[in-house]
C-alpha cells in the first residue's frame, strides 16, 4: 500500500510563471489536506479537499491559489504567476475522514528565484 | 489566542533523560489528538494519537490528555540523540474540517 505521493518533489520556477504541484493520497485515502510550510516555521493549513469538493478553503490566499481534487486523478495545488514568497515546501497529507490521523507525502519543494 | 500553542524551544534535554513536550488547544470540541515528529528537511511522521482522557504508552513515547485543562503532552523516556526533531501537536475535531496544527517544539537530545 504505497503512501502519499507527492510530485514534483522538486520545483524551480521563475517569477511570472505557474507552479502545478500534485498529490495522490493514499489508497482508501478521499480526504486530502494541503500545508505549506516557510524555512524554520510550522505547518500552516491551506485547504481541506475531499472527491470533486473543497470543504475549507480558509487557509488559501485569496489570489493565484487554487486547488481540486478530482473524481478521477490526483489533487492539484495551483499557484499562479508565482513570486519569491511563495517559495515553501508545499506538504499534502491524506485521511480516512476528518478525524483520523493524516498520513503526509514527502512534500513539493517550490523554489521561486 | 492561537487554535493551538506549543514552546517553539528549543527543549534541550541529556541522553537518556524524560524529554516533555506540551500543547495547548482552544477548541473544547477537539476530539482527536496526534504528535507528529518532523526532522529537518523531512515530511511530519505521525508517531502517536490519543483520543479520550488519560495517558497512553508505545514504548518510549507516552501522550497524556486533558480535556478539561485542554492540554495534551508527549514524554519521550530514555531520550536518544535520534528523538533530536521539531515534535508537530495537531488538534482534529468533527465541528471543524481540518486537522490543526501547532507550530510545533524543537528537542535537541545531547549526547
Amino acid at each position: 500500500n504505497a503512501g502519499v505521493m507527492q510530485n514534483p518533489r522538486h520545483l524551480v520556477r521563475r517569477r511570472g510563471q505557474e507552479a502545478r504541484l500534485r498529490c495522490s493520497p493514499m489508497k482508501g485515502h478521499s480526504h486530502v489536506y494541503w500545508y505549506r510550510q516557510l524555512p524554520e516555521e510550522g505547518l500552516k493549513f491551506m485547504v481541506y479537499l475531499q472527491k470533486e469538493n473543497i470543504i475549507d478553503e480558509s487557509g488559501m490566499p485569496k489570489e493565484r491559489f487554487s486547488a481540486e481534487f478530482p473524481k478521477e486523478g490526483p489533487s492539484i495545488l495551483r499557484i499562479q504567476q508565482v513570486v519569491r514568497g511563495d517559495s515553501a515546501a508545499y506538504f499534502c497529507a491524506s485521511s480516512e475522514d476528518r478525524v483520523s490521523e493524516a498520513f503526509f507525502g514527502q512534500g513539493t519543494r517550490l523554489t521561486v528565484v | 489566542q492561537k487554535e493551538v500553542e506549543q514552546n517553539s524551544g528549543p527543549l534541550s534535554v541529556p541522553e537518556g533523560a524524560i524529554a516533555s513536550l506540551n500543547c495547548t488547544y482552544s477548541d473544547r470540541g477537539s476530539q482527536s489528538f496526534f504528535w507528529y515528529r518532523q526532522y529537518s528537511g523531512k515530511s511530519p511522521e505521525l508517531i502517536m494519537f490519543i483520543y479520550s482522557n488519560g495517558d497512553k504508552e508505545d514504548g518510549r513515547f507516552t501522550a497524556q490528555l486533558n480535556k478539561a485543562s485542554q492540554y495534551v503532552s508527549l514524554l519521550i523516556r530514555d531520550s536518544q540523540p535520534s528523538d533530536s526533531a521539531t515534535y508537530l501537536c495537531a488538534i482534529g475535531n468533527t465541528g471543524g474540517f481540518k486537522t490543526i496544527f501547532g507550530a510545533g517544539t524543537r528537542l535537541f537530545v545531547k549526547a
